[in-house]
C-alpha cells in the first residue's frame, strides 16, 4: 500500500500564474478529501468526493478554485489564477469510511 | 469553522512522562478522532471513538469522550522523543457522515 500520493511536494509560482495540484487516493477507497493548512486557519476542507461525484464543495474559498475527479484513482485542484494569498499546504486525504489518510501534502508559494 | 478545540497548544514534557491534551466540541458528533502530524509530513489517523463509547486504548495511547461535556482527552503514556508531533482531534458532526472538522492542534515536544 503506497499510501496517498500527492504531486508536486512544493510549488512556487507567481501571482496570477494557474497551479495544478494533483492526487492518487488509495486504491478502493471510496472518498476523497481536499483540505488546506495555514497557521491562521488550521485545517479547511475545501471539497468532498464520493464515488468520484463532488458532494460537498462549500468550502472552496472562491471561483478560482476548482477541483476534478476524473476517476477513481486521480484527482486535481486547480487554483486560476493563483494569489500570495493561497500560499499554505494543500492536503489530500482519502478514506474508506472512518478513518482519514492523508497525504504528505503541497507547498505552495505563490509570490 | 473550527469544532474541536485542543488544550494546550503547546506541551512540553520529559522522555518517560505522560502526556495529556484535551478537545472541547460545540454540537453533537458521531465520532471523535485523534491524528498526529509529525514535521513536513500528513496528518496520521491515531484512534477513533464512537460517541456511544467512552473510553478507547490503543497501545501507549488512552482516549476518553464525556459527551455531557463535549469534550475528550488523550493521553501518552512513556511518552518518547519520536512522539514528538502536533496532535489534533476532529469530529464528525452529528448531521453528516463525512465532515472532519479540525482544531487547530497541540504542539508536543519530548525532550530525550
Amino acid at each position: 500500500d503506497a499510501g496517498v500520493i500527492q504531486s508536486p511536494r512544493h510549488e512556487v509560482t507567481e501571482m496570477g500564474q494557474e497551479v495544478t495540484l494533483r492526487c492518487k487516493p488509495i486504491s478502493g477507497h471510496n472518498s476523497l478529501f481536499w483540505y488546506r493548512q495555514t497557521m491562521m486557519r488550521g485545517l479547511e476542507l475545501l471539497i468532498y468526493f464520493n464515488n468520484n461525484v463532488p458532494i460537498d464543495d462549500s468550502g472552496m474559498p472562491e471561483d478560482r478554485f476548482s477541483a476534478k475527479m476524473p476517476n477513481a484513482s486521480f484527482s486535481t485542484l486547480k487554483i486560476q489564477p493563483s494569489e500570495p494569498r493561497d500560499s499554505a499546504v494543500y492536503f489530500c486525504a482519502s478514506s474508506f469510511g472512518g478513518a482519514l489518510h492523508f497525504g504528505n501534502g503541497t507547498r505552495l508559494t505563490v509570490t | 469553522s473550527q469544532q474541536g478545540e485542543e488544550d494546550p497548544q503547546a506541551l512540553s514534557i520529559q522522555e518517560g512522562e505522560n502526556a495529556t491534551m484535551n478537545c472541547s466540541y460545540k454540537t453533537s458528533i458521531n465520532n471523535l478522532q485523534w491524528y498526529r502530524q509529525n514535521s513536513g509530513r500528513g496528518l496520521v489517523h491515531l484512534i477513533l471513538i464512537r460517541s456511544n463509547e467512552r473510553e478507547k486504548h490503543s497501545g501507549r495511547l488512552r482516549v476518553t469522550l464525556d459527551t455531557s461535556k463535549k469534550s475528550s482527552s488523550l493521553l501518552i503514556t512513556a511518552s518518547r522523543a519520536a512522539d514528538t508531533a502536533s496532535y489534533f482531534c476532529a469530529t464528525v458532526e452529528g448531521g453528516s457522515n463525512y465532515k472532519l472538522t479540525f482544531g487547530k492542534g497541540t504542539l508536543l515536544t519530548v525532550n530525550p
